[in-house]
């Protein structure tokens, strides 16, 4: 199955700041690759399918990139709903499979 | 809107079964796919399997095959995922999670999550 890498695991950021998080795929995935966001007791929610397109709901400062093994989800001015963890996943190839997250918590 | 509303959290002894619900409205249901995915304490999110709510077909993971069965009732609106022999590991939070025919592994709707704890 494919391995999804996410760095780093714990990132510290101001509000107001940029944030950039990274996922690695260990093969291909084309562009079939998909942020979540989840918050403390809550589901993960889908925040950007095809590498790049936002979800219904997401604000215009969450942007995704890349193709093929490396994807990065940026964050432009972080506020204070967007702290939490963030999940990559692959959906190229069976069996789907998830990142270990990267946790955006308050510098 | 898509609401996907799970069953209430279940505490088990080592090697019974546990049987969640998940209950879909806001959508015709048959034309959708319905998966099943585990957070366990401290874990990455893992993909369990799914059930072709239109034809029922489903799919599992390796590591749970002969250990796990999904199935649904279109009448309900409803998936379940029933999971037996169960041990402590498989304690974690059960999502159900909604797919379409456009892309049958991404997740665009999610239920709040059901709490498994097993423990003696």
């Amino acid at each position: 199955e494919i391995v999804m890498t996410q760095s780093p695991a714990t990132l510290s950021v101001s509000p107001g700041e940029r944030a950039t998080l990274s996922c690695r795929a260990s093969q291909s995935v084309s562009s079939n690759l998909a942020w979540y966001q989840q918050k403390p007791g809550q589901a993960p929610r889908l925040l950007i399918y095809g590498a790049s397109t936002r979800a219904t709901g997401f604000p215009a400062r969450f942007s995704g990139s890349g193709s093929g093994t490396e994807f990065t989800l940026t964050i432009s001015s972080l506020q204070s709903e967007d702290f939490a963890v963030y999940y990559c996943q692959q959906y190229n190839t069976w069996p789907p499979t998830f990142g270990q997250g990267t946790k955006v918590e308050i510098k | 809107q898509v609401q996907l509303v799970q069953s209430g959290a279940e505490v088990k002894k080592p090697g019974a079964s546990v049987k969640v619900s998940c209950k879909a409205s806001g959508y015709s249901f048959t034309t959708y796919a319905m998966h099943w995915v585990r957070q366990a304490p401290g874990q990455r999110l893992e993909w369990m399997g799914w059930i072709n709510a239109g034809n029922g077909n489903t799919k599992y993971s390796e590591k749970f095959q002969g250990r796990v069965t999904i199935t649904r009732d279109t009448s309900a609106s409803t998936a379940y995922m029933e999971l037996s022999s169960l041990r402590s590991e498989d304690t974690a939070v059960y999502y159900c999670a909604s797919s379409g025919p456009s892309a049958w592994y991404l997740f665009d709707y999610w239920g709040q999550g059901t709490l498994v704890t097993v423990s003696s």
